[in-house]
């Protein structure tokens, strides 16, 4: 495994429920990131952070709200979503951020589907 | 503006064949290329990058890459396909802007007995 963990791995909603997403990492790395995966499509960047302060938000829309708490979890928080909000929503993480060699490493994934 | 392209959706090979997947990028300045392998139900996980230096980088399973600057292509390659290769794989392209990943939409590749 790649020391990524994500919890739920699946997790079906309604658009007016609210639910969260969880990411742990085991490897002592400082930067997290959110990616949201559809099919065919290339993987989205959502969210960055780096030693829990946010350096990068992609236009998400406001529906997806992240948390860093620690280095070592990150949190995505949904409410009223959207059917197209449905996708495998991917936690990664790296060493640093300021190293433009670093490799990510990424958790399983959480399979979203909104009702 | 930065991008990665995978230009097949798809690749078919039969075991024991030589297999290429390809990845071409558009990005300013010195690029930093990966590779990453997507498992069923799984993560993506990192196959090898080309930083600086030997064009040609080796990387995890078998697999190598080859950086091409002319072109701006940075290929998969793999010279004996195995049925477990079968997956997902994406490339992606990092620049000095450091907080920018750009992945391509992925290609499966399906190797067949």
């Amino acid at each position: 495994e790649t020391g990524v963990t994500q919890t739920p791995r699946h997790l079906v909603m309604g658009m007016t429920n609210k639910k969260s997403l969880k990411c742990e990492q085991h490897l002592g790395h400082n930067a997290m990131y959110w990616y949201k995966q559809s099919a065919k499509k290339p993987l989205e960047l959502m969210f960055v952070y780096s030693l829990e302060e946010r350096v990068e938000n992609n236009s998400v829309p406001s529906r997806f709200s992240p948390e860093c708490p620690n280095s070592s979890h990150l949190f995505l928080h949904l409410h009223t979503l959207q059917p197209e909000d449905s996708a495998l929503y991917l936690c990664a993480s790296s060493q640093v951020l300021l190293a433009a060699d670093n490799e990510q490493f990424f958790g399983p994934g959480t399979r979203l589907t909104v009702l | 503006a930065q991008s990665v392209a995978q230009p097949e959706d798809q690749v078919n090979v039969a075991e024991g064949n030589p297999l290429t997947v390809k990845c071409t990028y558009s990005v300013s300045g010195n690029p930093y290329l990966f590779w990453y392998v997507q498992y069923p139900n799984r993560g993506l996980q990192f196959l090898l990058k080309y930083i600086t230096g030997d064009n040609l980088v080796k990387g995890s399973y078998g697999f190598e890459a080859e950086f091409n600057k002319s072109q701006t292509s940075f290929h998969l390659k793999k010279p004996s396909a195995l049925v477990s290769d079968s997956a997902l794989y994406f490339c992606a392209v990092r620049d000095m802007d450091f907080n920018k990943f750009y992945f391509g939409s992925g290609t499966k590749l399906n190797v067949k007995p």
